[in-house]
């Protein structure tokens, strides 16, 4: 079956534009939740969704945000480009929230902000 | 709150030798336990689980016992190959402490031939 696929792969911004990067989980998953990854920090938990609700958010500025479509669809949204949003942002779908059943996870969305 | 402390790397073994890569972790409640793993350019993947005390998530010759009485979920290999060469990450499920799950900072391992 197919896995999560984000697109884009790759994105160039300019500081103060906003971006939307999008996420199609496996099919029969609900749960979608995005991370940032950087060298410097790590894996850090943006946000959850399941059943197109907000279930959990991380600890990151309102210029983050997300949702979820009824067909469980997920994209998340940066406004306001700062230089420090240059990442790789990851996509993770479950089978149900909470994550104790595991993550599939796409190939990230490379965002650099120049 | 919930944390997860991995050994810092990268370690770097020849071909066939033994790995082990520590993890220990730290839980208000009992969550399930995994390892991911990362290839250059890729997401990660899930390497292998365990969701209680004394359970041995296994796969592709990797193993990993939970271990409740250490704190530890360390993950084993007996013979390495350069296909291995990655970044793992040891994780936390969610538990009645924290509805977020928790990735450690991961390990790089690098396979010489």
């Amino acid at each position: 079956k197919a896995g999560v696929t984000q697109t884009p792969r790759y994105l160039i911004k300019t500081r103060g534009q906003q971006v939307t990067l999008s996420c199609s989980p496996i099919s029969g998953h609900r749960s979608v939740s995005w991370y940032q990854q950087t060298p410097g920090q790590g894996l850090q938990f943006l946000f959850e969704y399941f059943s197109e609700t907000q279930r959990n958010k991380g600890n990151f500025p309102g210029r983050f945000s997300g949702r979820q479509f009824s067909n469980s669809r997920s994209e998340m949204n940066v406004s306001t480009l700062e230089l420090g949003d240059s990442a790789l942002y990851l996509c993770a779908s479950s089978a149900a929230p909470g994550a104790n059943y595991g993550y599939t996870f796409g190939s990230g969305t490379r965002l650099t902000v120049v | 709150g919930d944390s997860v402390t991995q050994m810092e790397g990268p370690v770097t073994l020849s071909e066939e030798a033994f790995l082990t890569i520590n993890c220990t972790y730290t839980a208000t409640g009992y969550p399930s336990l995994f390892w991911y793993v990362q290839y250059p350019g890729e997401g990660l993947q899930l390497l292998l689980k365990a969701t209680k005390a004394d359970d041995k998530g296994s796969n592709k010759g990797f193993e990993a016992t939970y271990r409740k009485e250490t704190t530890s979920f360390h993950l084993e290999k007996g013979s390495v190959q350069v296909s291995d060469s990655a970044v793992y990450f040891c994780a936390l499920g969610t538990s009645g402490g924290s509805y977020i799950p928790t990735f450690g900072r991961g390990t790089s391992l690098i396979v010489h031939p």
